[in-house]
């Protein structure tokens, strides 16, 4: 069974960082590109990052080009976000999720995580 | 601000069919294809229709997706109320350098 798990989430104040980290298993981790959605509280879905499998090649939504970096160690299974200079319009539960298809990035997600949640207040 | 419009909500009856619509442009829907995802309330979103009308195992034949031009459709046939949830839709947009883009999100209600 396919299985993704987040965590990580918590209390940030404006300005300070946070590392997500996703864990899989049930299925070949190493094969697969991974991306990362967010969802603000009461909001719509919103794209913010991908991995292809092999960790060669990255991509960042505009709106945190520069502040977040997307990583992954396929020995250990796992999936990251690092989120640096948070604003409070980063505040979301933030998915990840699993590309199906053979086209990096166009394909869409078969499976998802059940989220962990970001917070950012003073 | 997501550039797939889709209406805030849509109702029905036990048994009847609900349609969803997106509505993109030539950079989106009209040159690749559309996902549907399905948000039940306080759950992960589940992919629901691929490739405009192609539907995941175990997902229902209930459930079916098109797509003409520049929008897509969901459509939601024998109702149930299992299915009240935020419908998305999906796709690539080929616009500043590319980008994934959700659409606005559709809250079905069952009445």
């Amino acid at each position: 069974e396919v299985q993704l798990v987040e965590s990580g989430g918590g209390l940030v104040q404006p300005g300070g960082s946070l590392r997500l980290s996703c864990a899989a298993s049930g299925f070949t981790f190493s094969s697969y590109a991974m991306h990362w959605v967010r969802q603000a509280p009461g909001k719509g879905l919103e794209y913010v990052s991908a991995i292809s499998s092999n960790g060669g090649s990255t991509y960042y939504a505009n709106s945190v080009k520069g502040r977040f970096t997307i990583s992954r160690d396929n020995s250990k299974n796992t999936l990251y976000l690092q989120m640096g200079s948070l604003r409070a319009e980063d505040m979301a539960v933030y998915y990840c999720a699993r590309e199906f298809g053979q086209q990096w990035l166009v394909s869409g997600f078969d499976y998802w995580g059940q989220g962990t949640l970001v917070t950012v207040s003073s | 601000q997501s550039v797939l419009t889709q209406p805030p909500s849509a109702s029905g009856t036990p048994g009847q069919r609900v349609t969803i619509s997106c509505s993109g442009s030539s950079s989106n829907i009209g040159s690749n294809t559309v996902n549907w995802y399905q948000q039940l309330p306080g759950t992960a979103p589940k992919l629901l229709i691929y490739s405009n009308n192609q539907r995941p195992s175990g997902v229902p034949d209930r459930f079916s997706g098109s797509k003409s031009g520049t929008s897509a459709s969901l459509a939601i046939s024998g109702l149930q109320s299992e299915d009240e949830a935020d419908y998305y839709c999906a796709a690539w947009d080929d616009s500043l350098n590319g980008r994934n883009v959700f659409g606005t999100g559709t809250k079905v209600t069952v009445l």
